[in-house]
């Protein structure tokens, strides 16, 4: 089951600027996740969030939490070419206790140098 | 280094022929799960284990199996593999609390004709 929908679907932006991806859930979460996929390759873990915490930064990336809208944003500053990927949101369920990871449909950045 | 280690990276097969898809990780892992990305449908989980000789199914677990004799393996077995089962499959581990994320292997893509 798909619990996260991630808007928009693709954005396309030159070099330098900055790309913002949201994503929205549907239950109650342990933490929430963004992966970097490049094309057909495996997912890369960035940043993690606790239910419990509202924004994180590591490096050029900015996570914010609002459990009570039940949504995430994810945003990449000053962006590169090699930033060019499909980025996803991924929840951990706080019901149960699978560790299922519920990815949402993701976010193709293209990057433009 | 730190990684998932999955084999083959790519598997084109014929319908009935069983096979087996290894994961291995080096980092004293307690989870593991399986999943396959197929397009339209995302990311989706087969399988996964909790630790050494237990696991469970995961939201698509019909016609695989798993075993997990050992922390740090846990391979994916088709017995009578089928064309519906042709996709990228994708092994990932994290601690058991899982608070860091996950780390994912670098894929398999299995066609089966």
């Amino acid at each position: 089951s798909q619990q996260g929908e991630e808007d928009p679907q693709a954005l396309s932006i030159q070099e330098g600027e900055n790309a913002t991806m949201n994503c929205s859930y549907k239950t109650s979460i342990n933490n929430l996740q963004w992966y970097r996929q490049n094309s057909g390759r495996g997912l890369v873990h960035l940043i993690l969030i606790r239910s419990n915490e509202r924004e994180k930064h590591s490096g050029r990336l900015r996570v914010t939490l609002d459990t009570s809208k039940k949504s995430s944003s994810l945003l990449i500053t000053a962006s590169r070419a090699a930033d060019t990927a499909s980025y996803f949101c991924a929840t951990d369920e706080g019901s149960s206790n699978t560790g299922k990871l519920i990815f949402g449909q993701g976010t193709t950045l293209q990057v433009k140098p | 280094e730190a990684q998932v280690t999955q084999n083959p990276r790519y598997l084109i097969t014929v319908t009935g022929k069983k096979l087996t898809v290894t994961c291995s990780q080096n980092m004293n892992h307690e989870y593991m799960s399986w999943y396959r990305q197929d397009p339209g449908l995302g990311l989706r989980q087969i399988y996964y284990s909790m630790n050494v000789e237990v696991t469970d199914k995961g939201d698509v677990p019909e016609g695989y199996k798993v075993s997990r004799k050992e922390k740090r393996n846990f391979p994916l077995i088709l017995e009578s593999p089928s064309p519906n089962q042709t996709s990228l499959y994708f092994c990932a581990s994290s601690h058991y609390d899982r608070d860091y994320g996950y780390t994912f292997g670098s894929g398999t893509r299995l066609t089966v004709v």
